[in-house]
């Protein structure tokens, strides 16, 4: 299996410009989800999904970002307009179960805004 | 105060040391304590999992809850220029996804 994929792997855009980050979870996970990190903050839980439904997005930071999941093997995380507080490494992860033991991350994207 | 301190260091110990690296909390409430790997420029991955007080040991690792304390540990014994990677450590109140603190990791270097 070839993991979780995402794409792009390095992002570099302007102040104020669309970001679209975009996530294939492993075949057969159920869960997938998306988190941020940052050197102040950490890493921290944006959303998540089980069965392509939104189930928990309280850690979105604003109404600027929006995650969607059309199909069990695709999801896109938008930013719009994107600032520069935005710059973070953004992972998406799956798993098979409600359970961090099953989880794994993709290798991420690194977002600069300029 | 943060709800979990986690020294970032940097940490470098000479190969075949044993390694301690630590986390305190605030919150009582946490029950499940994890330890993530990270290498640089890749995805976390979950290395240890423990639920309560106690030892876990796997191998070259040890993990180590004191909850009386709000303090866990992550021991690696015989550690390898391979262990060099940033250790975060993650807790939570219930076993799902919801609330999962993270510190801000601890990047080791073993050199060699």
């Amino acid at each position: 299996d070839a993991g979780v994929i995402q794409s792009p792997r390095h992002e570099v855009t302007e102040m104020g410009q669309e970001v679209t980050l975009r996530c294939k979870p492993i075949s057969g996970h159920d869960y997938l989800f998306w988190y941020r990190q940052t050197m102040m903050r950490g890493l921290e839980l944006l959303i998540y999904f089980n069965n392509n439904v939104p189930i928990d997005d309280s850690g979105m930071p604003e109404d600027r970002f929006s995650a969607k999941m059309p199909n069990a093997s695709f999801s896109t995380l938008k930013i719009q307009p994107s600032e520069p507080r935005d710059s973070a490494v953004y992972f998406c992860a799956s798993s098979r179960t409600e359970n961090q033991e099953t989880q794994y991350f993709g290798p991420g994207t690194r977002l600069l805004v300029l | 105060q943060k709800e979990v301190e986690q020294d970032p260091g940097p940490l470098s110990v000479p190969e075949g040391a044993i390694v301690s690296l630590n986390c305190t909390y605030s919150n009582s409430a946490f029950q499940y304590f994890m330890w993530y790997r990270q290498y640089s420029r890749k995805g976390p991955e979950l290395l240890m999992y423990t639920y309560s007080s106690g030892n876990k040991e796997d191998g070259r690792f040890t993990a180590q809850v004191d909850k009386s304390s709000k303090y866990i540990s992550l021991f690696i014994r015989d550690s390898q220029p391979s262990d060099s990677a940033t250790y975060l450590c993650a807790m939570a109140n219930s076993g799902g996804y919801q609330k999962v603190t993270f510190g801000i990791g601890t990047k080791l270097q073993v050199i060699p």
